[in-house]
């Protein structure tokens, strides 16, 4: 059974300053994905990372995969405001896509 | 180009109540999925349909019923609910050959009296 494990949980950011999210995964996997969510909404899809060593950037936020460590990373650079939500890792095996618990940051002046 | 439609939005069902939850999307997509959300549980997947006219059971799937109407179209049943069912539900697809990601709907946000 394929688990997914997101650390921390809960992530309180100070505005400006660099933080990091981990996604550890338990099975071979080739493709992570990585969601948004705000409160009472859906999820939006931030980023795919398709083959070991993928990075992508999308402004503050740098995602990438080491598929021989089974680890995928979020990191935050230089948080504001409008970066606290709920973040989600997941991966898929089989036709299906298994989540992490979720990461739910908040941003601080 | 609407995506992945849910309805209802919202819902209150007594325990035992019956209802099916609907899905549909537009964007020609082969498969399709039914999550639940519970708090500091991420999303479970409770059932899922590969193509039309398959479907089979993921993570969470007692209590459920599901129907693949056609490509289109992919809708959850509960039969008799129970207050363990109270989450936010959600509808994904995807189109695998493109190697990206799932499309989400909106949600369907169920509580169980």
């Amino acid at each position: 059974e394929l688990k997914v494990e997101q650390n921390p949980l809960f992530l309180s950011m100070q505005e400006g300053k660099n933080y990091t999210i981990y996604c550890n995964y338990s099975t071979t996997s080739d493709r992570l994905y990585w969601y948004r969510q705000d409160p009472g909404k859906s999820l939006e899809s931030l980023f795919v990372l398709l083959s070991n060593g993928a990075v992508k950037q999308e402004g503050r936020l740098m995602a990438s995969l080491d598929t021989k460590a089974r680890l995928s990373t979020l990191h935050i650079t230089a948080a504001v405001h409008d970066l606290s939500a709920t973040y989600f890792c997941a991966v898929i095996n089989d036709y299906k896509l298994s989540f992490g618990a979720g990461t739910t940051v908040t941003v601080r002046a | 180009n609407a995506g992945v439609t849910q309805t209802p939005k919202f819902q209150v069902l007594k325990t035992g109540q019956s209802m099916t939850l609907q899905c549909a999307q537009d964007m020609n997509h082969n498969s399709m999925y039914w999550y639940r959300q519970d708090p500091g549980m991420g999303l479970r997947l409770i059932y899922y349909s590969a193509s039309e006219g398959t479907t089979d059971k993921g993570e969470v799937p007692n209590g459920y019923n599901v129907s693949r109407l056609n490509k289109r179209e992919f809708s959850l049943r509960l039969e008799s609910a129970a207050p363990s069912q109270t989450s936010v539900y959600f509808c994904a697809s995807r189109k695998e050959e493109d190697g990206y990601g799932y499309t989400f709907g909106s949600g369907t946000r169920l509580t169980v009296v």
